[in-house]
């Protein structure tokens, strides 16, 4: 079946930059999406690309695609404490066809 | 903003009980879905709605079932709970099931079945 891997932990030091890389199976995906999941919480989209792009950014974040390698990765500048959660990486072309990763977890040292 | 509840945070029940999940919506979304996340497998669609009494399943519903008589309410039902059923429960709701339709998920629910 579809598949999306990603790594399972990542550490990095407060004001780095952090990067959740992600590699997908589905080439039909249209969308790919990148989840927060706060401890205690359910997960909260934080942004989405659509598969015609290889790069959007929203301010401390930015999404990188390479199509052709099925590869997705999420940068966050300046990471700070706040920051410190799962994150899924998860692509789909309907709402109901959503494949998710395993999710990363995000830990920030001082 | 769009709100998703659902009932219990953590619950503990037998091998064997009939439980119920519920989860409701504030924003008269059409779309609700049940998954189970599970360390290391991420999430998977168990069942969703995309209108009143009306019901899909998703990747794994074998020992589920689901109701929805009313639009905010999605309930997910596990008739004979088994220990490999411990897991999260998320709840998700969206307006549209496009997929760039944004799904907003409830807190969850810690189910462990002893």
């Amino acid at each position: 079946g579809e598949d999306v891997e990603q790594s399972l932990f990542l550490s990095v030091r407060e004001g780095d930059s952090s990067v959740i890389n992600c590699t997908y199976t589905d080439s039909s995906s249209t969308y790919l999406y990148w989840y927060k999941q706060e401890p205690g919480a359910g997960l909260q989209l934080l942004t989405y690309i659509f598969s015609n792009m290889d790069m959007k950014q929203d301010q401390r974040l930015t999404v990188l695609l390479n199509k052709k390698d099925k590869h997705l990765s999420l940068r966050i500048a300046d990471t700070q404490t706040g920051d410190s959660a799962i994150y899924f990486c998860a692509v789909g072309s309907s709402a109901s066809k959503i494949i998710f990763g395993s999710g990363t977890r995000l830990s920030i040292r001082p | 903003d769009v709100k998703v509840t659902q009932s219990s945070r953590y619950l503990v029940k037998r091998t064997g009980e009939k439980v119920f999940l519920e989860c409701v919506q504030d924003m008269d979304h059409e779309n609700m879905f049940w998954y189970r996340q599970d360390p290391g497998l991420g999430l998977r669609l168990i069942y969703f709605s995309y209108d009143v009494k009306m019901k899909e399943k998703g990747d794994i519903p074998e020992g589920y079932s689901v109701s929805r008589e009313k639009k905010e309410r999605f309930s997910l039902i596990l008739e004979s709970a088994s220990t490999n059923q411990t897991s999260m429960y998320l709840c998700a709701s969206s307006l549209r099931l496009a997929a760039q339709e944004t799904q907003y998920f409830g807190p969850g629910t810690r189910l462990l079945v002893l």
